[in-house]
């Protein structure tokens, strides 16, 4: 079975620009979750959607958001790229069987370059 | 405010044994994880503890006490393959994931 999903695998842009990432989860799933993770922190939360509504979001700027489609896939987007968004972008996905908490599966990530 | 800390950095040699400590302070407790993360890829989950005591898998065991705030993973016969980082993460009472900054662990021969 395959795992979690994330497309490109790398990224280069400059300042300003927008950038849109995308996961597809693991077959089943409906919970997605985005992750911001700067070398040598641990991940910090952006987003959860399930069943494409917003479940939760952390302490990001307004220029950060997301969204997540029928098929369970889910885009997250920049705007106004700043050089402090250069991290890697990670993706989990969960089951949520609606029960309690779920083991999250995590995608290869993206690595985002902002010159 | 919320906080997890762990140590910045260890240092085992292969075939020892090593504990990596995880305390916390957060708003609610829903669970604690373990994830190992190797330079450059994703974490891979490791283990889940949300009652009191020690849960055994294979060569890695994790520990919590909830009145102590406290977690512990110990990593039995280091192999150089366990050259990682160890993140540990708490479930708030939101049900998001608190994350620590990680332990880095280097394996010597």
């Amino acid at each position: 079975d395959a795992g979690v999903t994330q497309s490109p695998t790398h990224l280069i842009k400059t300042r300003g620009q927008h950038v849109t990432l995308r996961c597809s989860p693991i077959s089943g799933h409906k919970s997605v979750s985005w992750y911001q993770q700067v070398l040598g922190q641990g991940p910090q939360f952006i987003f959860q959607y399930y069943e494409k509504e917003e479940r939760g979001r952390g302490n990001f700027p307004d220029r950060f958001s997301a969204r997540q489609f029928p098929n369970y896939s889910s885009e997250l987007n920049v705007n106004a790229l700043l050089l402090g968004d250069s991290a890697l972008y990670l993706c989990a996905s969960s089951l949520e069987t609606g029960g309690d908490v779920e083991t999250q599966y995590f995608g290869p990530g993206t690595r985002l370059l902002v010159l | 405010g919320q906080n997890i800390d762990q140590p910045t950095e260890m240092t085992a040699t292969e075939g020892a044994i090593v504990q990596i400590n995880c305390t916390y302070q957060t708003s609610g407790f829903n669970g604690l994880f373990w994830y190992q993360q190797h330079a450059g890829e994703a974490p891979t989950f490791l283990s889940y503890n949300v009652l009191d005591g020690l849960e055994e898998k294979g060569r890695f065991s994790s520990f919590l006490s909830r009145s102590k705030g406290y977690s512990y993973l110990l990593l039995k016969e280091l192999q150089m393959k366990d050259s990682a980082s160890y993140l540990c993460a708490v479930i708030d009472s939101n049900y998001q994931l608190i994350w620590g900054a990680g332990t880095k662990l280097i394996i010597k021969p």
